[in-house]
């Protein structure tokens, strides 16, 4: 069965400084990988996804993730945090294996920044 | 271009009465999702449906139910709310590929006093 973690309920960052978010996750067969995030008072949006044709993604407002299959991590990281990165981080899997009712979310990070 | 789109944002329910939560997607998505999402829960699948006039039980569906009449529309029911129900539930549409996005909505706040 699928699942995903990620470490971290809660990360705080300086502005300007490195943002990095977990995400491992368990899969049988090849995964579909996806970040999204969820600004106050609204529904999630991708970031970016992760479908095999290449492991460094790059996605929207300078986000990207690597996954890493030895790893079984696909860790999201911006080089510089702004003010507006505040907002909750959800990782989620799929496989060509699962049902359309399985997309599995992680827990979520909440990421502040500190101004 | 609206996405998918939810009403009402908001609603203040008394236990026992019923509701209708309504989604409109645009972008003729085949699959579409009702979740929830409660504090330290994550997202929980309520029900789902792979086309109109189909709808399946997702992973708490218990005291809500669903109808697809038409493709872009996809309707939540609570027929007895009751204070657990107290959430934000968000609707989401897919294309329906394994590795299709979500496309969610902003979500509605229900509470059930």
């Amino acid at each position: 069965a699928q699942s995903v973690t990620q470490l971290g309920s809660h990360v705080s960052v300086s502005e300007g400084a490195l943002v990095l978010l977990r995400c491992n996750y368990s899969s049988s067969v090849p995964p579909y990988l996806f970040w999204y995030v969820q600004y106050p008072n609204q529904g999630l949006q991708l970031l970016l996804k992760y479908t095999s044709a290449a492991t460094l993604v790059k996605g929207i407002n300078g986000f990207e993730a690597e996954f890493k299959k030895s790893e079984t991590s696909f860790h999201l990281t911006k080089p510089s945090a702004h003010m507006s990165d505040a907002a909750e981080y959800f990782c989620a899997v799929s496989t060509s294996k699962t049902s359309y009712d399985k997309v599995i979310f992680g827990p979520g990070t909440s990421l502040s920044v500190i101004p | 271009n609206a996405g998918v789109t939810q009403t009402p944002k908001f609603r203040v329910l008394k236990t026992g009465q019923s509701m209708t939560l309504l989604c409109a997607q645009d972008m003729n998505h085949e699959y579409m999702y009702w979740y929830r999402q409660d504090p330290g829960m994550g997202l929980r699948l309520i029900h789902y449906s792979v086309g109109e006039g189909t709808t399946a039980k997702g992973e708490v569906p218990d005291g809500y139910n669903v109808s697809r009449l038409k493709k872009q529309n996809f309707l939540l029911g609570l027929e007895s709310a009751a204070p657990s129900q107290t959430s934000v539930y968000f609707c989401a549409s897919s294309a329906g590929f394994h590795n299709s996005p979500l496309h969610f909505g902003n979500g509605t706040r229900l509470t059930v006093t």
